[in-house]
């Protein structure tokens, strides 16, 4: 079982549906990341965090260290949305090197 | 700033062939990266540097070796490419874990035939 399990693995929506992308973890963690893998391949970080909410224009992250578990969450959806959602964990007491990374969800945003 | 440069975008290798992908940061960074992501498969870390001269294995290093000369330069070294190191390989840096988002590369596209 992975420790960094994402759902769901593929995501289908219409254009201005809100979307809610789920991450869970099985080891302590200090913080977790969420990045944005574009169609052409290239990987940005979206948000860092270690406890409650963060909002980036019509993104939203979610985390409940308790329940371990992260959700990114997208308000009014547009095609250019359509992308790789990866998150990641940072293992707390691990070594510098040591992010986990869930296997992705791809999110489709028809028109 | 350029962020994080990585170079090539694309190569293909016959098996045995060596060579090396170049990435460069200039946020002065100390904290540097290379993953290689499979299909399906989510990022694996091959090598990381925590700083000029100091460099350590990650869970996927066989095959592989890197340097870290200076802050701004981590090459990673394939030598014997293998068909199994076909990938998408990706140079990351970060100002402080777990404080600041990561920054990535364009990726390099590699198939060893």
């Amino acid at each position: 079982k992975n420790e960094v399990e994402q759902s769901p693995q593929n995501l289908t929506a219409q254009e201005g549906e809100f979307i809610t992308i789920n991450c869970s973890y099985s080891v302590g963690i200090s913080a977790l990341h969420w990045l944005q893998q574009h169609p052409g391949g290239g990987i940005v970080s979206l948000f860092m965090l270690s406890s409650g909410k963060k909002k980036h224009g019509r993104l939203i992250a979610t985390i409940n260290i308790q329940e371990k578990h992260s959700s990114l969450h997208i308000t009014a959806s547009h095609p250019r949305d359509s992308a790789v959602y990866i998150c990641a964990a940072r293992n707390y007491g691990g070594s510098q090197g040591n992010l986990i990374f869930g296997k992705g969800t791809k999110l489709s945003v028809k028109p | 700033n350029a962020g994080v440069t990585q170079t090539p975008k694309f190569r293909i290798l016959k098996i045995g062939q060596s060579m090396t992908l170049q990435c460069t940061q200039d946020m002065n960074h100390n904290y540097m990266y290379w993953y290689r992501q499979d299909p399906g498969m989510g990022l694996k870390l091959i090598y990381y540097s925590v700083g000029a001269g100091i460099t350590d294995k990650g869970e996927v290093p066989n095959g592989y070796n890197v340097s870290r000369s200076t802050t701004e330069d981590f090459p990673l070294r394939l030598e014997l490419a293998a068909p199994s190191q076909t990938s998408v390989y990706f140079c990351a840096s970060i100002l402080v874990p777990g404080r600041n988002g990561l920054f990535f590369g364009s990726g390099t596209q590699l198939s060893v035939l």
